[in-house]
């Protein structure tokens, strides 16, 4: 069974901080791995993940996927209180329409 | 440049009732996804539908359960007979196309079944 495991479940820490926040999975023909901020209403999409060791990035966040490891990271740096959210990651494969989630990353930012 | 539209956002139904959830994809988008999130547990796909027909509904329930995404007008997500277990947040999401992009999410429908 395809499967999609985020680490930790969840995270506290202080503003200021850097946060990696990680995703493995074990999906049969692979095609890409998205990443979403999901805060009290829709799942916003951050990154979406195809080839590996090309680095994503959108200001403060930034993401990186390693295929031969199964695993993408997802960072966050100098931590925000807005930053406050559960990370979702997800994957797709080549022969679905699906998007397979794991369980998410609960983070809370302290000021 | 309205996102994914869902309504109700919030609905309470007695067990035994009908329940119905609406979805408007963003514009130009025509494929149309549903999810369902339990308590504790990920966002798990339901089905697929592009206008007028269902693509892939191999994680719906065989039962009480059907999606359907007419030529005009919101998809549409029917509960019959709803029981306590389908309590749970409802997400639709969609894309331009059918695979490879990234898909909107809607702000969900939370149904309370009491």
């Amino acid at each position: 069974e395809d499967k999609v495991v985020q680490s930790p479940l969840s995270l506290v820490v202080h503003e200021g901080d850097t946060v990696t926040l990680n995703c493995s999975y074990e999906v049969t023909n692979f095609r890409s791995l998205l990443w979403y901020k999901q805060e009290k209403k829709a799942p916003t999409f951050l990154f979406m993940l195809t080839s590996s060791g090309i680095e994503k990035k959108s200001g403060r966040l930034s993401s990186i996927l390693d295929k031969k490891e199964l695993f993408s990271i997802l960072n966050i740096t100098a931590t925000q209180t807005g930053d406050s959210a559960i990370y979702l990651c997800a994957v797709g494969w080549d022969s679905g329409y699906a998007l397979n989630f794991g369980k998410g990353t609960s983070l809370l930012v302290t000021p | 440049n309205a996102g994914v539209m869902q309504n109700p956002r919030h609905l309470v139904r007695r067990r035994g009732q009908e329940a119905r959830l609406r979805c408007s994809p963003m514009k130009g988008h025509s494929h149309v996804y549903w999810y369902r999130q339990l308590p504790e547990e990920g966002l798990k796909f339901m089905v697929y539908l592009q206008k007028e027909n269902i693509i892939d509904e191999s994680g719906m329930p065989k039962e009480r359960f059907s999606a359907e995404f007419p030529k005009e007008g919101p998809s549409i997500l029917r509960i019959q007979q709803v029981v306590r277990g389908d309590s749970a947040a409802y997400f639709c999401a969609s894309s331009p196309v059918a695979v490879g992009v990234e898909q909107y999410f809607g702000p969900g429908t939370r149904l309370t079944v009491t």
